[in-house]
């Protein structure tokens, strides 16, 4: 069974708008971490915002925020005032503490900021 | 300095070959890990390795091997390559430990194509 989903596999955004990019995960580890990761055209993997699933409040980067919803089992990306540069594949990924250890990516959601 | 460094960034040879790939990072990290991204983009983890235990995927086929002679280097040999093995493969690195344990920071990636 899929342990990340993000349904939109292609999203756009008007330059200086916010953004929201959709991740459920499913798990019955009560330990885990959540992880947002941005690819550019370019290929690297660069790590943008991490919420752990004890963490009361909603994780913030920058112009990057987590909507952090448990019982919905969603961490959902909002990147605000969104830039040109901003246009990559975004990926959600979860490690669960207990079960294997292992990193879990979904399949990604390719952004593309219009000016 | 890059944190997380992979050798060669393109890997162009024929089927049945034998090929490595370099990782070193130096960020300190004691757990490294190797990722295959396939033409859709989806990035599934093949290896973790830290100084203790070998994580292995269980889908990775035992042509693949991680090497690792230290702790800020993993590389990955391949052996009788083939078509499908084509991909772009990561490594990535983290620290187990702290709040933000396990958060990787990933390498540029190779391109790995077969003929």
């Amino acid at each position: 069974a899929q342990k990340i989903t993000q349904t939109q596999p292609g999203m756009f955004v008007q330059e200086k708008e916010a953004v929201t990019l959709d991740c459920t995960y499913d798990t019955s580890d009560p330990s885990y971490g959540l992880f947002w990761y941005k690819q550019p055209s370019s290929g690297e993997m660069i790590f943008l915002i991490y919420q752990g699933s004890y963490d009361q409040q909603n994780a913030t980067e920058g112009r990057y925020s987590l909507n952090f919803q448990k019982a919905r089992k969603s961490a959902n990306l909002v990147i605000s005032a969104s830039q040109l540069g901003d246009s990559a594949m975004y990926f959600c990924a979860m490690r669960e503490r207990n079960y294997g250890q292992n990193f879990v990516f979904g399949p990604g959601t390719r952004l593309s900021v219009l000016p | 300095d890059t944190a997380v460094s992979q050798t060669p960034k393109y890997l162009v040879t024929q089927m049945g070959n034998d090929k490595s790939i370099k990782c070193e990072q130096n960020l300190g990290h004691d757990t490294m890990y190797w990722y295959k991204q396939d033409s859709k983009k989806f990035l599934k983890i093949m290896f973790s390795y830290n100084n203790k235990e070998l994580i292995i995927n269980e889908t990775v086929p035992n042509r693949f091997s991680p090497k690792s002679p230290d702790k800020a280097h993993l590389n990955l040999h391949i052996n009788s390559l083939e078509l499908g093995d084509s991909a772009v493969y990561f490594c990535a690195s983290s620290q187990s430990g702290g709040r933000y344990e396990n958060i990787q920071y990933f390498g540029a990636g190779t391109r790995l194509s077969v003929l």
